[in-house]
């Protein structure tokens, strides 16, 4: 069974630039996270999605940070401006009912602002 | 405020020792407890979970024990190997709709051979 597959694995970018991250989730699950992981620190869930909805974003700068599923199975995630702060892994992780509800993270993705 | 947090920030092993990695975590009403095991470089791992209505779960090599009076969740390892040698972060399961999954800060272990 394939796992989460996240693009790019490894990004830097200036401050006030954008980037952007892509998440394939495993086949079949309908719950698809994100989550931000500082170095040293635990993950903390940014964005949280149910199918195409979002039931938890409560923890998402909002005035520089987005994410879409539109279609309920691949997802981005964008930050637009970045700032030196948002250099962290930024981990996509997916679960589902019929499978116990254990989340499954991908590799993650870097991102170094500089 | 609500949170799950680990007692030691590292711990250090000789292999083939035992290895118990501790947790504490505030919010009584956790649906379920899970341990992860992050390597460098790499995502968390999932290793094993328990049931707030359990005390004990055991894996390959791993027992989790949860103390719902004190609050305390511990990983242990049996006969610690390199391998072994990882970040495991605690975290608990808040049910209510959806599940919401929060980690702890995370204990570093390290394996001497």
């Amino acid at each position: 069974e394939a796992g989460v597959a996240q693009s790019p694995r490894y990004k830097i970018i200036e401050k006030r630039q954008s980037v952007a991250f892509w998440c394939n989730p495993i086949s079949g699950h309908a719950t698809l996270y994100w989550y931000q992981q500082i170095l040293g620190q635990g993950p903390k869930l940014l964005i949280q999605f149910q199918n195409n909805g979002v039931v938890d974003d409560s923890q998402l700068p909002k005035d520089r940070f987005s994410a879409e599923r539109l279609k309920g199975v691949d997802s981005t995630l964008k930050i637009q401006p970045a700032k030196l702060e948002d250099s962290a892994v930024y981990l996509c992780a997916s679960s589902s009912r019929l499978a116990g509800n254990t989340i499954y993270f991908g590799e993650g993705s870097w991102l170094t602002v500089v | 405020g609500e949170s799950v947090g680990l007692h030691l920030p590292t711990l250090s092993v000789q292999e083939g020792d035992n290895s118990i990695i501790n947790c504490a975590y505030s919010n009584s009403a956790s649906d379920y407890f899970i341990w992860y095991k992050q390597e460098s470089g790499k995502g968390p791992q999932f290793i094993i979970d328990i049931r707030s209505n359990m005390d004990k779960r055991q894996g390959q090599r791993v027992t989790v024990l949860l103390n719902k009076t004190v609050k305390h969740l511990s990983l242990q390892i049996a006969a610690t190997q390199p391998g072994d040698s990882a970040v495991y972060f605690c975290a608990e399961n808040r049910a209510g709709g959806y599940q919401k999954v929060t980690f702890g800060t995370g204990t570093k272990l390290q394996v001497i051979p």
